[in-house]
C-alpha cells in the first residue's frame, strides 16, 4: 500500500462549488503539507501543519482552507472554486526534525 | 532574486552519457538540499539529499554542494532512458520551516 494517499485522484468541478481534497499517510510523520503545481510556476506551498494543533499558511493560502483531523489526515478545501485554481495538487509529509518530504500521488483538479 | 533557481533549459543527453544539472539558492543560511525526480503527470520522488559541502554519491547519482558559491548540482552517470524526467532542486529554509523548490529541469535521454 502507498504510504501517502490522496483522494480523489481527478476531479472536475464548476466555478463556485466547494471541494475537499483529502490526504492520508501511514508513514507516522508529524508534518504534512499541501502544494499546488502549475506549468511554469513550479511547486508552491499552500498550507502546512507540524502537528494536529499547528496549522500554518504557505505562500498562496488565499482561497484555501485546511483541516488536520488526525496525525495521519490533512484535508484541503476550496470554499468557492475558481478556474485559476485548476492545477495539480500534492500532499507531502515529513518527519519531525527533518526536511525530507515525501509526496502523495497528486490530485488533478479542473475548475470549469 | 528567486530563492532557488534552475536556469537551464531542457537537457538532451545520449544514453550512457553524464547529465549535469545545476541549482543556485539565495539564502546563505540554507542547510539542507534535495533533488527530486518527477515523471510527467506523477509526483516528485526524493532521490538525493546533501547537507555538507562536497560530493555525495548514491548509485549513478552524485550530488555536489558548494555553500560558499551557493550552488548545488546533480550528476547522473550512465544516463538511461528511464532517467528522462524533470528534476527539481529544493532547499530547506529553517526560519520558514519549509522547502523552497526550483522550477525544475527537464532531462531527455536519447537512446
Amino acid at each position: 500500500d502507498a504510504d501517502v494517499t490522496q483522494t480523489p485522484r481527478n476531479r472536475i468541478t464548476k466555478t463556485g462549488k466547494r471541494i475537499m481534497l483529502e490526504c492520508s499517510q501511514t508513514k507516522g510523520h508529524d508534518r504534512m503539507y499541501w502544494y499546488r503545481q502549475d506549468p511554469g510556476l513550479g511547486l508552491r506551498l499552500i498550507y502546512y501543519s507540524f502537528d494536529v494543533k499547528d496549522i500554518n499558511k504557505g505562500e498562496i493560502s488565499d482561497g484555501y482552507s485546511v483541516s488536520r483531523q488526525a496525525q495521519a489526515k490533512f484535508s484541503l478545501s476550496l470554499e468557492s472554486a475558481i478556474p485559476n485554481q485548476t492545477a495539480l495538487y500534492f500532499c507531502a509529509t515529513s518527519d519531525s526534525g527533518t526536511y525530507e518530504q515525501y509526496f502523495g500521488p497528486g490530485t488533478r483538479l479542473t475548475v470549469t | 532574486q528567486k530563492e532557488v533557481e534552475q536556469n537551464s533549459g531542457p537537457l538532451s543527453v545520449p544514453e550512457g552519457a553524464i547529465a549535469s544539472l545545476n541549482c543556485t539558492y539565495s539564502d546563505r543560511g540554507s542547510q539542507s538540499f534535495f533533488w527530486y525526480r518527477q515523471y510527467s503527470g506523477k509526483s516528485p520522488e526524493l532521490i538525493m539529499f546533501i547537507y555538507s559541502n562536497g560530493d555525495k554519491e548514491d548509485g549513478r547519482f552524485t550530488a555536489q554542494l558548494n555553500k560558499a558559491s551557493q550552488y548545488v548540482s546533480l550528476l547522473i552517470r550512465d544516463s538511461q532512458p528511464s532517467d528522462s524526467a524533470t528534476y527539481l532542486c529544493a532547499v530547506a529554509h529553517y526560519g520558514n520551516n519549509r522547502l523552497a523548490f526550483g522550477k525544475g529541469n527537464q532531462v531527455v535521454v536519447i537512446p
